[in-house]
């Protein structure tokens, strides 16, 4: 499945280094997503975005930042991060409203914070 | 508050044969999805199987199944025949489209598929 596309793969960054992730999904779906995998933890939604509109936040430090200029590209901007924020994030898409209902996930970005 | 709960980390199965994954979910909700995803060492996530509560009928696609127990919140995954490539990571998910929570998936914390040859 090569509809929800991330880059870049991988990222090591130091703690005072901005950076972004990126994500475009090619399926039409009108919802994207931000998800954080960490070792030995459940996936953790970040944020939600519904027709371009932010619907969800779950108390994420202000270090995240995302965003997304068109239902089709969500981007997560990153700065003073912490060695804890080192992570597997994902990206995924949906279609909310329709009769399918899962979310399509991109391969991830493997983020080092040294 | 939604919680899905998985309480195998780690399960192991021989070529060919059948294993079951276990699930259970907390909901207060009566209409919701629940869904099986797989993570095989390349990181993305794959949807294996999904079920509307509202149906009784268990889904099924191909050699993977679903043991759907509404009332026991329970939501078991059966691979049979089981193959090399099935091993990975294997989370459960629910979802329900209602108010704040829209599009968001609870995920459980997943089981480890070993598939022995």
């Amino acid at each position: 499945e090569t509809g929800v596309t991330q880059t870049p793969r991988h990222l090591v960054m130091g703690m005072t280094n901005k950076k972004s992730l990126k994500c475009e999904q090619h399926l039409g779906h009108n919802a994207m997503y931000w998800y954080k995998q960490s070792a030995k933890k459940p996936l953790e939604l970040m944020f939600v975005y519904n027709f371009k509109e932010q619907t969800e936040n779950n108390s994420v430090p202000s270090r995240f930042s995302p965003e997304c200029p068109n239902s089709s590209h969500l981007f997560l901007h990153l700065h003073t991060l912490q060695p804890e924020d080192s992570a597997l994030y994902l990206c995924a898409s949906s279609q909310e409203g329709g009769r399918a209902r899962e979310a399509f996930f991109g391969q991830g970005t493997r983020l080092t914070v040294v | 508050a939604q919680t899905v709960t998985q309480s195998q980390p780690e399960m192991s199965v021989q070529e060919a044969e059948t294993v079951t994954l276990s699930c259970t979910y907390d909901t207060s909700e009566s209409d919701y999805y629940l869904f099986w995803y797989k993570q095989p060492p390349s990181r993305q996530m794959i949807l294996v199987i999904r079920q509307e509560a509202y149906k009784q009928q268990n889904a099924t696609e191909n050699r993977f199944s679903v043991n759907f127990q509404k009332a026991a919140k329970s939501f078991s995954l059966k691979i049979s025949d089981s193959q090399l490539g099935d091993a990975a990571m294997y989370f459960c998910a629910y979802k329900v489209d209602r108010g704040s929570t829209l599009g968001r998936l609870y995920f459980g914390r997943g089981t480890q598929l070993t598939v022995w040859p």
